[in-house]
């Protein structure tokens, strides 16, 4: 039972677009809600976070909307740059301080 | 400020074995978690320890165990290898329990089961 889904494995953008990654969960219990960004042979680092009482949360080029009624959440990045070419992970955290990920979106920035 | 260290890097394993993996968080870090992430299932939560004590587990069998010691270091070990349990296991540090603190993960110890 996947608590927190990532329907889409890849996404590609041309460079100086917006990327949009999506992300549905199921428990309505999740009370936070975070991005982590990964690179081959690194570990995921962190991006932005947004709690379930907020619904945007802003950083420079980050944006998080969290939908609670329709239990998602998306990460815009604009302008996408080169750099942002990485796998993407949805994480939520429940009351228990339980962070469950998604499977990842793999973006590809296209020149 | 160091990061998030994890050893080995690279372990080669023959199943029926068993592999001991070792993380140690930032420095003030008291939260450290687990996670297995392989290519179908992306990253999945193994535990999470906290002062020494497990405040959480995930679905893994009773196989998959850790603990944490006194200096917030923590180890991770697998018994009895199975081939799936090939993966890259990913160690995160936070200064509070994960939930909604940022965490840190090392590099990951990719372990190989032949």
């Amino acid at each position: 039972d996947q608590q927190v889904k990532q329907n889409s494995p890849s996404l590609s953008v041309q460079e100086g677009r917006i990327s949009i990654l999506n992300c549905d969960y199921t428990n309505s219990m999740f009370d936070y809600f975070l991005w982590y960004k990964k690179y081959p042979a690194e570990g995921p680092t962190f991006l932005i976070s947004i709690s379930s009482i907020k619904d945007k949360n802003e950083d420079g080029r980050f944006t998080v909307f969290l939908n609670k009624s329709a239990k998602h959440l998306s990460l815009h990045i604009v302008p996408s740059q080169p750099g942002d070419s990485a796998v993407y992970f949805c994480a939520a955290s429940d009351l228990d301080d339980k962070i469950i990920f998604g499977k990842g979106t793999r973006l590809h920035i296209l020149p | 400020k160091a990061g998030v260290t994890q050893t080995p890097r690279y372990l080669i394993k023959t199943r029926g074995q068993q592999v001991t993996l070792s993380c140690s968080p930032i420095s003030g870090h008291r939260s450290v978690s687990w996670y297995q992430q392989t290519p179908g299932q992306g990253l999945q939560f193994l535990f999470e320890y906290f002062s020494e004590t497990q405040r959480n587990k995930g679905n893994f069998p009773g196989r998959f165990s850790g603990r944490q010691f006194s200096n917030s270091r923590s180890e991770m070990n697998v018994s009895t290898l199975e081939l799936g349990d090939s993966a890259l296991y990913l160690c995160a540090s936070s200064s509070l329990p994960s939930g909604d603190t940022e965490a840190f993960f090392g590099q990951g110890t990719r372990l190989t089961v032949v």
